[in-house]
């Protein structure tokens, strides 16, 4: 299989700390995007990041991307409540994969 | 912010039954896929759809799925007789462009078709 896959599976932190999900992948690469799901929701789209780009910043989001070593994070800064949510990573080989995704539960 | 909407937001179907998942892209989106997610699992790839064709499409897509996009709005997916494991949730979304290529694009996803089979 070439779904990626992330860690941690899951991650609880407090309010205002910082939180990091990283993600690694099999394939070779265009671009890499981040999603975020509310429990039995949709997918929202975060951020894209191409694969000449080794960081991008969007708000409180950082994404690197290491093609080297097939592998990216996430960092949600400064975190809310508002944060708790599921995040998957998202690239593109021959088909559109997901990771397995980091359920993120900030503690208010 | 154009959406992708999808209808119903829930479906029950007694196993055996057709279902037709409905979604609206965004107006000049011109990829068109839907994906499941089973209930705690990874999201997973059903099919892509350009130029009123499929482009690929998973292994989990067989002969019992198809997608159409009837009337130039709307793109469906039906599953000719569902069975206990069809229930999941079900997302449509769409992309200007295929993401393979450069730009900032990311797909729109709509917020989800929980179908449960009974």
């Amino acid at each position: 299989s070439q779904q990626g896959e992330e860690d941690p599976q899951a991650l609880s932190i407090q309010e205002g700390e910082n939180a990091t999900m990283n993600c690694s992948y099999k394939t070779s690469i265009n671009n890499l995007q981040w999603y975020r799901q509310n429990s039995g929701r949709g997918l929202v789209h975060l951020i894209l990041i191409r694969s000449n780009e080794r960081e991008k910043h969007s708000g409180r989001l950082r994404v690197t991307l290491d093609t080297s070593k097939k592998s990216s994070s996430l960092l949600i800064t400064a975190s809310r409540a508002a944060d708790t949510a599921s995040y998957f990573c998202a690239y593109t080989g021959n088909q559109f994969y997901f990771g397995t995704g980091t359920s993120l539960t900030v503690i208010p | 912010e154009p959406e992708v909407t999808q209808t119903p937001s829930h479906q029950v179907t007694q196993m055996g039954q057709e279902v037709i998942l409905r979604c609206v892209p965004i107006s000049n989106h011109l990829y068109f896929y839907w994906y499941r997610q089973i209930l705690g699992q990874k999201v997973e790839f059903l099919v892509s759809f350009y130029n009123n064709e499929i482009s690929e499409k998973s292994e989990i897509f067989d002969d019992q799925f198809s997608v159409e996009r009837p009337d130039g709005s709307n793109f469906t997916l039906k599953i000719r007789s569902t069975k206990l494991e069809d229930s999941a949730m079900y997302f449509c979304a769409s992309s200007p462009r295929r993401t393979g290529g450069f730009g900032d694009y990311g797909y729109t996803f709509g917020s989800g078709t929980r179908l449960t089979v009974v």
